[in-house]
Parts: C-alpha cells; sequence; structure tokens
C-alpha cells in the first residue's frame, strides 16, 4: 500500500504570494489533516476534513484554507504569504477520526522570502 | 483546549542506558495517547500508542506508561541503540485532532 503523498518536496515563495500543497492519503483513509512544524513548536493542528467536509480547525489566521476532493485527495493554500509561513507543512491521514493513529506524509518545506 | 507539556526537550544517553520522556496532558476527556519518531529530514512514523483504559503497553524495547489521575503519560526505551537517536513527539487526542508537545531529541551516545 503506497504511503501518503505530498507534492511538491520543497517550495521556494515571496511574501506575498500564495501557495497551494497537495497531499494524497494513503488508499482507504478518508480522513486527511494538516499540521505545520517548525523547529522548537513541534506539530500546530491547521485542519482536518472528511468527506470533503472540515470536522476541526486549529488556531490560524483565515490566510490558510484546505479543502477535500470526493477521492479523499486534499489541498491546503496559504494566501498573502508572510516571513513567518516558513515551515514543514505535514499532512496526515487516517481511517476514521482524524485523532488516532496519523500516518504522516514526508511534507513540503515552504520557505518565504 | 488541550495542552501537552513534554519534557525534556533534549536528553542525551550513553548507547545501553534507558531513555525516559514525560508528557502532561490538561483534559480529562483525552482517550488516545500516541507516540511518534522522528529522525532527521523524515517523516514523523507511529511507534506506539495506548488507550485511557490500559496503564501500560510494551512493544519490545519501548514502553508506555499512563497515568489518568495525574494526567501524565510517559515512553520508557530500554537498551538504547544509536538507531534510536531521533525527536520523539507525545500526543493526546482531541476533537478530530491530535495536540503534539514540542518533542525531545534523544541522543544515543556510541
Amino acid at each position: 500500500k503506497a504511503g501518503v503523498t505530498q507534492t511538491p518536496r520543497y517550495l521556494i515563495k515571496t511574501r506575498g504570494q500564495q501557495v497551494t500543497l497537495s497531499c494524497s492519503p494513503i488508499s482507504g483513509h478518508r480522513s486527511v489533516s494538516w499540521y505545520q512544524q517548525t523547529p522548537g513548536q513541534g506539530l500546530q493542528f491547521l485542519f482536518e476534513y472528511f468527506s470533503e467536509t472540515q470536522r476541526n480547525k486549529g488556531n490560524f489566521p483565515g490566510r490558510f484554507s484546505g479543502r477535500q476532493f470526493s477521492n479523499s485527495r486534499s489541498e491546503m493554500n496559504v494566501s498573502t504569504l508572510e516571513l513567518g509561513d516558513s515551515a514543514l507543512y505535514l499532512c496526515a491521514s487516517s481511517q476514521g477520526q482524524g485523532n488516532e493513529k496519523l500516518f504522516f506524509g514526508s511534507g513540503t518545506q515552504l520557505s518565504v522570502l | 483546549g488541550e495542552n501537552v507539556e513534554q519534557h525534556p526537550s533534549t536528553l542525551s544517553v550513553q548507547e545501553g542506558d534507558s531513555a525516559v520522556i514525560k508528557c502532561t496532558y490538561s483534559d480529562s476527556a483525552s482517550n488516545y495517547f500516541p507516540w511518534y519518531k522522528q529522525e532527521l529530514g523524515k517523516r514523523p512514523q507511529l511507534i506506539i500508542d495506548i488507550r485511557s483504559n490500559v496503564g501500560e503497553k510494551k512493544d519490545q524495547r519501548i514502553a508506555v506508561t499512563l497515568n489518568k489521575t495525574a494526567k501524565h503519560f510517559s515512553l520508557h526505551i530500554t537498551e538504547t541503540q544509536p538507531e534510536d537517536s531521533a525527536v520523539y513527539f507525545c500526543a493526546a487526542s482531541g476533537s478530530y485532532q491530535l495536540t503534539f508537545g514540542k518533542g525531545t531529541k534523544l541522543s544515543v551516545i556510541p
């Protein structure tokens, strides 16, 4: 079974631009979550989707948004990029509740210059 | 919301010694507690988990203990090996999310 796939692996953007990250979950997994990882801060929850519905959202500004498609693939978008958005963005999939047995992708390393 | 505190932030041990990492959580409704290992440049991987109806769980050299009353849980690694060197994250379940601790960087010195 293929694991969680995230694209692209690396991104370099400048302040003010927007970016879209993509995530393909493990086959059969319907829950997709997104986390932001920065040095010293651990993993911060962004949002979780199940059957194209956002079930929970973390404490991030409205510039961070996401969506899920009918095939469970998910995208997240960050608009009006700021320097502080530089981070590793991790996608995780699970079979149901989004809060158990998360399987992570390798992440997208976003650098904002 | 849930808050997870993890200690220590860094830990160095000699190869063959034991390592212990401790976490506390705030929400008594949390009922699932996983531990993830993240090697440098790689994705976090689930290494062991425990549910609130169990006090201890073992898997070869790793074990996790949970004290629901005190709201803390710990990861124990015995007979450490250099390949155990990584960052370890504890987490507690919430509503459709996991809340993670800030991580412990474990270095095993040969």
